[in-house]
């Protein structure tokens, strides 16, 4: 099966520096890798996601690399703002397994 | 469109008690998914139905645990009896299409705690 593999499992960082979260997964057939992030009380919501047809992909301060050879993709938020705080969980969705998150908290 | 609904949002209930969550996916999901959460194992999936039918139930735990999808709309994930390691936030999501292709539109959970 699907082992997926977060790092790191927690994340302090600065107002306005960046943050950058990795994940690696272990089945070469998985071709969508979705990024969720959970609030205090509430379901993950997705946020980004990537399809393993593309290396990169940008949605404002926020962006995902994938690299299908080494099996990883990474999880890039610049600019952080205080409400990024949150845990936030990758997934390689080709047998709905996910990586065990990474809490962020972003100081002001 | 009103997201995935799950109720209750906070459950408290003695151990060997019958405990039923609910759900309401996104209506034309295809896909239905029961997780647990907790600290120690992070998000696991317990069960997935496609078309109401279950395909995979080898995440749920142990017999005390049933799942059941009587129509599209609803789904029921129920524990009898309870024990207190069953204490945890329970999640529904739903999705479109094919499984694994698509993103998970998650409920904002059950958290469930047996006394």
């Amino acid at each position: 099966g699907e082992n997926v593999e977060q790092h790191p499992s927690t994340l302090s960082v600065q107002e306005g520096d960046s943050a950058v979260i990795k994940c690696t997964y272990s089945d070469s057939a998985s071709n969508y890798f979705p990024w969720y992030k959970q609030e205090l009380g509430k379901g993950s919501q997705l946020i980004i996601d990537i399809r393993s047809n593309v290396g990169e992909k940008k949605d404002q301060r926020i962006a995902v690399t994938l690299n299908k050879t080494a099996k990883h993709f990474s999880l890039h938020i610049t600019e952080t703002q205080p409400e990024d705080s949150a845990v936030y969980f990758c997934a390689a969705q080709g047998d709905m397994r996910f990586g065990a998150g990474t809490r962020l908290t972003v100081k002001p | 469109d009103a997201g995935v609904i799950q109720s209750p949002r906070h459950e408290v209930t003695e151990m060997g008690q019958e405990v039923t969550l609910r759900c309401k996916p996104i209506s034309g999901h295809d896909y239905l998914f029961w997780y647990r959460q907790t600290m120690m194992r992070g998000l696991e999936l317990l069960i997935y139905f496609n078309n109401n039918v279950p395909i995979d139930d080898s995440g749920m735990p142990e017999d005390r645990f049933s799942a059941k999808m009587p129509n599209a709309s609803f789904s029921t994930l129920k524990i009898q009896p309870s024990e207190p390691r069953d204490s945890a936030v329970y999640f529904c999501a739903s999705s479109l299409e094919k499984r694994g292709n698509q993103p998970q539109h998650f409920g904002d959970g059950t958290r469930l705690s047996i006394l």
